[in-house]
């Protein structure tokens, strides 16, 4: 079945630094992958999407490239700030037409001032 | 929009009481999912309904666990009895037509604790 691992956290950064969380998945045919953030207290938001290989999206700094070839959708930002202190979660949707999201486990990230 | 609305947002009860937890998706989608997410297993999938009609409920842990959604703008999630280990926060999500390539948006969650 479909699958996606993610970098185990917590990731702790000092504010404008770079960050990487890697995110790889495992699924048949051709899914949409995504991120999410959650912040402490609040449920998921979608942070950026990517349809179709080598589709970049980006959202408030945030971006990924959907890499089909070594099936990676790694979320990348150029510099932290401590109010990105938050979970993200790598996920994909198949094709089933239902909407179903496969979630990672989510990678916790920590930016200090 | 109001968003993904789910009540009550924080529920301590009792082993053995029952437990009703409420969502109201936004207007005009037609799938809903209902999710557990706990330190141990992170974010687990329980049931998702679309136009009203359970689709898959195989995340259901045990049959203490049931959900309806007897309309489009209602949905619940009902434990019975429930027990310490189903403490978590419940989070309901709902997206538009199925067929397409669509976000899902989260409610803020329910906070259950068992005692």
């Amino acid at each position: 079945g479909d699958s996606v691992t993610q970098m185990e956290g917590p990731v702790t950064l000092s504010e404008e630094a770079f960050l990487t969380i890697n995110c790889t998945y495992t699924a048949t045919g051709y899914p949409s992958l995504f991120w999410y953030v959650q912040y402490p207290g609040e449920g998921l938001q979608l942070l950026l999407k990517a349809t179709k290989a080598d589709d970049k999206g980006s959202n408030k700094g945030f971006e990924a490239t959907y890499r089909k070839e070594t099936t990676s959708f790694h979320l990348e930002k150029g510099s932290v700030q401590v109010s990105d202190s938050a979970v993200y979660f790598c996920a994909l949707s198949d094709q089933s037409g239902y909407s179903t999201l496969t979630f990672g486990k989510g990678t916790m990230l920590l930016v200090s001032p | 929009d109001a968003g993904v609305i789910q009540s009550p947002r924080h529920e301590v009860t009792e082993m053995g009481q029952e437990v009703t937890l409420r969502c109201k998706p936004i207007s005009g989608h037609n799938s809903l999912f209902w999710y557990r997410q706990t330190m141990m297993r992170g974010l687990e999938l329980l049931i998702y309904f679309n136009n009203n009609v359970p689709i898959d409920d195989s995340g259901m842990p045990e049959d203490r666990f049931s959900a309806k959604m007897p309309n489009a703008s209602f949905s619940t999630l009902k434990i019975q009895p429930s027990e310490p280990r189903d403490s978590a926060v419940y989070f309901c999500a709902s997206s538009g037509a199925a067929g397409a390539i669509n976000e899902q948006f989260f409610g803020p969650g329910t906070r259950l604790t068992v005692l």
